[in-house]
């Protein structure tokens, strides 16, 4: 069953360095997504993309943030300087067509960041 | 704006008994979806089962089932003969019209042998 992969598993950083977490969707979906976890809390979205722009993005989702598919496969997430507060899990998905009440969000297995 | 609500933060269950898990929502849309994730230590997401709301129906998937009562808002997820596997942390959630799927802050569920 084809599956959601995202790597790496365990990103360690230092504070202010640039980090790019990689993604690769389910081959034949056209929707993305990057969610958040920080540990103990509830999982937050963060960004939607869709056909080579963001769809939909939340209030976390800052100017330190972006989005890439760089190729046909791939689909990045970049924080261009990290801060203590962006230590979490980290979250791709992807669903066949869009919208969230027609649909089903395939997830991958995270990638954890810790920021120090 | 759309709220996802679990209030039971922990529950647990005696292996090949029945628990069922909360859900409650709130929303001013019509069409939407609700799901509801497993999380087990690993902290992956896995689907477990998805209930559309126009569909009266409840959704069935193996041991695992929903009642999901329309008017009450509310969609609480049944798990019957329960396995050492089942331990993990579960999500409720909601997606409308949106994109993005609204989380709860799970219910955290233990199985004892």
């Amino acid at each position: 069953e084809p599956e959601v992969t995202q790597t790496p598993s365990h990103q360690v950083t230092q504070m202010g360095q640039e980090v790019i977490l990689r993604c690769v969707p389910i081959s034949n979906h056209l929707y993305f997504y990057w969610y958040r976890q920080i540990l103990g809390q509830k999982v937050e979205f963060l960004v939607s993309f869709y056909n080579n722009e963001i769809s939909e993005k939340s209030e976390i989702f800052d100017d330190q943030f972006s989005v890439e598919r760089p190729d046909g496969s791939n689909f990045t997430l970049k924080i261009r300087s990290t801060k203590l507060e962006d230590s979490a899990m980290y979250f791709c998905a992807s669903s066949p067509r869009g919208r969230a009440y027609t649909d089903t969000q395939y997830f991958g297995p995270g990638t954890r960041l810790t920021v120090l | 704006a759309q709220t996802v609500t679990q209030s039971q933060p922990e529950m647990s269950v005696q292996e090949a008994e029945t628990v069922t898990l909360s859900c409650t929502y709130d929303t001013s849309e019509s069409d939407y979806y609700l799901f509801w994730y497993k999380q087990p230590p690993s902290r992956q997401m896995i689907l477990v089962i998805r209930q559309e709301a126009y569909k009266q129906q409840n959704a069935t998937e193996n041991r695992f089932s929903v009642n999901f009562q329309k008017a009450a808002k509310s969609f609480s997820l049944k798990i019957s003969d329960s396995q050492l596997g089942d331990a993990a942390m579960y999500f409720c959630a909601y997606g409308g019209a949106t994109n993005k799927l609204i989380f709860g802050t799970g219910t955290l569920l233990a199985v004892q042998p």
